[in-house]
């Protein structure tokens, strides 16, 4: 079982829909969670940190159920620019190594 | 200003070149990092430096050294690769490599071997 699992997608969606992206994660030490963005031959950006108290930038939600171990990610009115690979990516105690997801692709159709 | 710069953006080179990588971050950020990728997967961790020492070695074969001359600069030095190394290599540094640390990624190198 990996320890950082997501749906591979690719998740097609109309322009102003809203999307939401589950990630399960296998260890309960885990203590940091990100979502992070890559595009098509680009280098990952962070997109957000999600904490405990689920937070929210813009369009953007995150929220972390610590008891079923998942992270959600919610897009509200999606855009064309949103087309993109979401990772969900996970941080255990103790450990400066991040645990990736493989990875949700998203294509925003006009 | 969050960025990572990383040298050349593309490498072609034979199995018997020696080659290096580099990167760079003026962050003040004291963990650097090396991750591979190949298309379509998620990024690997390769090295972590932290505060210019060796923190971690995912097993990495010898054929990728790297070197961290200071805290701004990360290397990694290649040679004998094989053409299965061929990749994109990533660099990433955070600020002290803690847990609420966010790593920035600089835009990466695609690495091709013959």
């Amino acid at each position: 079982r990996k320890e950082v699992e997501q749906d591979p997608g690719p998740f097609n969606v109309p322009e102003g829909a809203t999307v939401a992206f589950n990630c399960t994660y296998s260890n309960s030490a885990s203590q940091s969670f990100f979502w992070y963005r890559q595009d098509c031959r680009k280098e990952p950006k962070l997109l957000m940190s999600v904490y405990s108290s689920g937070n929210e930038d813009g369009r953007f939600t995150a929220q972390l159920n610590r008891a079923s171990q998942y992270i959600s990610l919610l897009i509200r009115d999606s855009k064309l620019s949103d087309s993109a690979t979401y990772l969900c990516v996970v941080r255990n105690t103790g450990f400066q190594k991040l645990v990736f997801g493989t990875g949700t692709r998203l294509l925003v159709s006009p | 200003d969050t960025e990572v710069t990383q040298t050349p953006k593309h490498l072609v080179m034979g199995m018997t070149n020696k080659k290096s990588l580099k990167c760079e971050q003026h962050m003040g950020h004291r963990a650097m990092y090396w991750y591979k990728q190949k298309a379509k997967k998620p990024p690997e961790l390769m090295f972590v430096y932290s505060y210019e020492k060796l923190s971690i070695n995912e097993s990495v074969p010898s054929r990728f050294s790297p070197e961290c001359p200071n805290s701004s600069l990360l290397n990694l030095h290649l040679h004998a690769l094989q053409p299965e190394d061929s990749a994109l290599y990533l660099c990433a540094s955070s600020l002290v490599g803690g847990l609420g640390d966010t790593q920035y990624f600089g835009p990466g190198t695609r690495l091709t071997v013959l």
